[in-house]
């Protein structure tokens, strides 16, 4: 079967710090992965997204960037946090064109 | 811009009522779409979902309603539980299949009393 792990599970940075989220898939191959954001009040707003090794896509202009160096891993970085950063930032694959399954979420606080 | 709408921030029923959550849409390009809820600290699970060609689909309790023409859909959880409370995000899938993305919507929070 298969699972995604995103990790860590929370994590406090001051501002002006950088930042590495993981993900990886196991049980698939060449999944389309996901990074979507959780604002407070604001619903799930996709960031990017990847139908393969290197294959990033941006939604929106901001202060992130992602990258796929394999197969089954989805890296979000940020070279400088804001404040306005701080977020639920939760790592998504789809098999195909169907449902996403997410991944257990990154509770990020930039102080 | 907005694309997927659920213009009630919260919802709170009764145990064994009716919960009746509501989902807006912008794009009639949008060929699929998904129920997800999710409980604090967790990421969202997938709960139900209908193509565009029907109308109703329904799984135990779930029961998801698309109206084309009114670019709407809802979802029926009948009968409500506690356990049910939680946020309930609607998606919507783009034409075109596996790389298109799902725009989710801002979320409801249930709320069932025991």
């Amino acid at each position: 079967s298969q699972t995604i792990h995103q990790w860590p599970a929370t994590l406090v940075q001051p501002v002006g710090s950088p930042l590495s989220l993981e993900c990886t898939v196991e049980g698939t191959s060449n999944p389309n992965l996901y990074w979507y954001r959780q604002a407070a009040g604001r619903g799930l707003q996709l960031l990017f997204y990847s139908v393969g090794i290197g294959q990033i896509s941006s939604e929106v202009p901001q202060n992130l960037s992602a990258s796929r160096p394999q197969d089954r891993q989805f890296i979000l970085s940020s070279k400088k946090l804001l404040l306005s950063d701080s977020g639920f930032y939760l790592c998504a694959w789809r098999p195909g064109g169907g449902e996403a399954f997410f991944g257990q979420g990154t509770r990020l606080t930039v102080v | 811009d907005q694309q997927v709408k659920q213009n009630s921030p919260s919802l709170s029923v009764q145990e064994g009522r009716i919960s009746i959550l509501n989902c807006d849409y912008t794009n009639s390009m949008f060929d699929y779409f998904l129920w997800y809820k999710k409980y604090p600290a967790e990421g969202p699970t997938f709960l139900i979902s209908i193509s565009s060609i029907k109308d109703k689909n329904e799984d135990g309790r779930f029961t998801v309603f698309l109206n084309k023409s009114a670019k709407h859909l809802s979802l029926h959880i009948v009968p409500s539980q506690p356990g049910d409370s939680a946020v309930y995000f609607c998606a919507a899938r783009g034409y075109g299949g596996a790389t298109n993305k799902l725009i989710f919507g801002t979320g409801t929070l249930l709320a069932v009393q025991p």
